[in-house]
């Protein structure tokens, strides 16, 4: 399966900043998703990553907090915004190659609001 | 009745015993199927897919029901490294075949 890194792993902002995470791919994928994990929680699926296009949100995420990028069939951003606690949690990169394929995630990057 | 669902236990279950969990989906138009494992606070791994014949992998045996809409993951000879939550993830049928995610049942090893 294909080597996704997601970079930051972990950190710690202060409210009312933002942090870009950054997901590469060392293939190219046909789908790319953001998914969010609050501890103790299931996976939570923020948005569908196009390449050359918006990004198709989950009902609850706004392109205006969750702005994604993507660029190319290997590469892709999220940028959480205006940080509150709230948004503490695990964000996780994921990817398919094709509509009956499974999907495999980055390890994450791990985010605390102060 | 929601899409996916699992029962989120704990199951504690010692050394050496078999331990099955079921997944339930409500879309009886769903064609894929996972099972995954979950360390804490890391990143789900894919276990197996599921295929309408059962499939086989070392202690574990993953199985899909159609009639009664469910899959199923069968541990054989728990390991303490076995301890995991275990998500099973079902395609919603639509065009683009989303996953959809279970809950995750918790699964403690002990010794």
């Amino acid at each position: 399966s294909a080597v996704i890194s997601q970079k930051p792993s972990r950190d710690i902002c202060q409210r009312g900043t933002s942090l870009t995470i950054q997901c590469q791919v060392d293939s190219q994928v046909t789908m790319m998703f953001w998914y969010r994990q609050q501890p103790g929680q299931s996976l939570t699926l923020i948005a569908t990553a196009n390449q050359g296009s918006e990004a198709t949100y989950e009902s609850g995420f706004v392109i205006d907090k969750f702005p994604i990028s993507r660029p190319n069939l290997t590469f892709s951003t999220l940028t959480v915004s205006n940080m509150s606690p709230e948004d503490s949690s695990i964000y996780l990169c994921s990817v398919r190659q094709g509509i009956n394929q499974p999907q495999h995630f980055g390890d994450g990057t791990r985010l605390s609001i102060l | 009745r929601k899409e996916v669902e699992q029962d989120p236990g704990p199951f504690n279950v010692p050394e050496g015993a078999t331990v099955a969990f079921n997944c339930t989906y409500s879309n009886s138009a769903s064609q894929s199927f996972f099972w995954y494992r979950q360390d804490c606070r890391k990143e789900p791994k894919l276990l197996m897919s599921v295929y309408s014949s059962g499939n086989e992998d070392g202690r574990f045996t993953a199985q899909l029901n159609r009639a009664s809409q469910y899959i199923s993951l069968l541990i054989r000879d728990s390991k303490l490294s076995d301890s995991a939550t275990y998500l099973c993830a079902v395609d919603n049928a639509g065009n683009n075949r989303k996953l959809i995610w279970g809950l995750g049942t918790s699964l403690a090893v002990n010794p």
